[in-house]
């Protein structure tokens, strides 16, 4: 799986959007990006993926680039409770049962 | 809640103690994994289960660490002889088992501290 490259940490003031970006450049045409976040003393939880398209949900955009390169989560209206580490990790969509290989993440802080 | 569970939720154990695990994963997922955190980094693969067969380990599941999933639904990972090293976040994660790729998901973690 390709290597992603993030920013050790950001601030968002809470209300604002918080842009979170990622660096895959190494990313091949079968690589999907996923994006998962941890809270303070609590397992991973799912965010979003996407292979090409911008993706939405209830919890947050994933705009891609066009080459593919990099991505930006954005958490369109945050709050203090999106205070987390926000990991982008890239994962072949034949991958099967391979495991998530999880880097060091962003530490987003939301500020009231 | 529906989701995976995990218990203990913390464990504190002297050096040289024994010390075991238990996920619950979601129901009728077949794909269970176990990953390792230590502070300030993301979590690191150790085994992975297709129903009750152990199907690929990591390098970090030395010797003193196994896992069981006897009968496809829970399991369990035992540390024997605990070492201060072991001291870290253990994770349990599931999958349907369907498809290719599948979506994760976590469990809250078992936080072992080794005196």
């Amino acid at each position: 799986d390709a290597k992603t490259t993030q920013p050790t940490s950001m601030d968002c003031a809470e209300g604002r959007a918080a842009n979170l970006p990622c660096n895959h450049s190494t990313i091949s045409g079968n690589e999907y990006v996923y994006w998962y976040r941890q809270i303070h003393s609590q397992g991973p939880q799912y965010i979003i993926h996407g292979l090409k398209n911008n993706e939405t949900n209830e919890m947050a955009s994933l705009i891609i680039t066009e080459d593919r390169k990099s991505s930006t989560l954005i958490l369109p209206h945050a709050t203090l409770r999106d205070t987390a580490v926000y990991y982008c990790i890239v994962r072949a969509t034949n991958s099967g049962n391979t495991p998530l290989v999880f880097g060091k993440g962003t530490r987003l802080s939301v500020i009231a | 809640d529906t989701g995976v569970s995990q218990n203990p939720r913390h464990k504190i154990t002297k050096r040289g103690q024994n010390v075991t695990f238990r996920c619950d994963p979601i129901s009728e997922h077949n794909r269970l994994y176990w990953y390792r955190q230590t502070l300030g980094q993301g979590p690191e693969f150790l085994t992975y289960f297709q129903n009750e067969a152990q199907l690929e380990k990591s390098r970090l599941l030395s010797d003193r660490f196994s896992a069981e999933r006897p009968k496809g639904s829970f399991s369990t990972l035992e540390i024997q002889r605990t070492e201060q090293g072991d001291s870290a976040m253990y994770l349990c994660a599931s999958t349907p088992g369907q498809e290719k790729a599948e979506t994760q998901y976590f469990g809250p973690g078992t936080r072992l501290l080794v005196l």
